[in-house]
């Protein structure tokens, strides 16, 4: 079995500060990651993903995040935050062949 | 590249109504995914389609939702009748391997489906 949890379904921050958005996983198997993030109104998009190569993944848009085996732990940083970024972000795991189960989501508001 | 079209975008129905929502995903992908995702939870996997035969739909609420992948490339979920708690976005997506463990799925824009 495998599952996601995003701590806190929202997060405020000003723009141009740390952007820290987290997740932990549970995997009986290695696990691969993901982040997605959601627009108003649209699809989901992928932002950067972990397939057991470097710990430390760097994805589109200036977001990254590292994969932590012994806090179960893949959280999603930027150093700064931009008003572009406000939407929501989804962490997702998928283990094996099984398919990706996502996260509930965190919506990130970014004030000017 | 055409990404995933879906249609329609918004649909208002009654309870007890049917409904049908289209998928045409990327050209040539062959696995295709149909996530229902409701307001405040992330999306939810309903079927899984490898080319025109399902992979994973042990999730899908047979009782009223069917999903059918005619030649391998577009799709049709159908919900009949709807109920209240059918009220979500109904995402499709497509992508170009089977299992997901290291690819990327591709998103359409969703189907919002309210129930009255």
């Amino acid at each position: 079995a495998q599952s996601v949890t995003q701590l806190g379904s929202h997060v405020s921050v000003s723009e141009g500060a740390l952007v820290l958005l987290r997740c932990n996983y549970s995997s009986s198997v290695p696990p691969y990651l993901f982040w997605y993030v959601q627009y108003p109104n649209q699809g989901l998009q992928l932002l950067l993903k972990y397939t057991s190569a470097a710990t430390l993944v760097k994805g589109i848009n200036g977001f990254e995040a590292e994969f932590k085996k012994s806090e179960t732990s893949f959280h999603l940083t930027k150093p700064s935050a931009h008003m572009r970024d406000a939407a929501e972000y989804f962490c997702a795991v998928s283990s094996g062949y099984s398919t990706l189960t996502f996260g509930k989501g965190t919506m990130l508001l970014v004030s000017p | 590249e055409a990404g995933v079209a879906q249609s329609p975008r918004y649909k208002i129905i009654e309870k007890r109504q049917s409904v049908a929502f289209w998928c045409n995903p990327i050209s040539g992908h062959a696995t295709l995914y149909w996530y229902q995702q409701i307001l405040g939870q992330g999306p939810k996997l309903l079927i899984q389609f490898q080319n025109n035969g399902v992979v994973d739909d042990s999730q899908l609420p047979k009782d009223r939702f069917s999903a059918e992948r005619l030649k391998g490339v577009d799709s049709t979920l159908k919900i009949q009748p709807a109920k209240l708690e059918d009220s979500a976005v109904y995402l499709c997506a497509s992508s170009p391997r089977q299992g997901t463990n290291t690819g990327e799925l591709f998103f359409g824009e969703g189907s919002r489906l309210t129930v009255l």
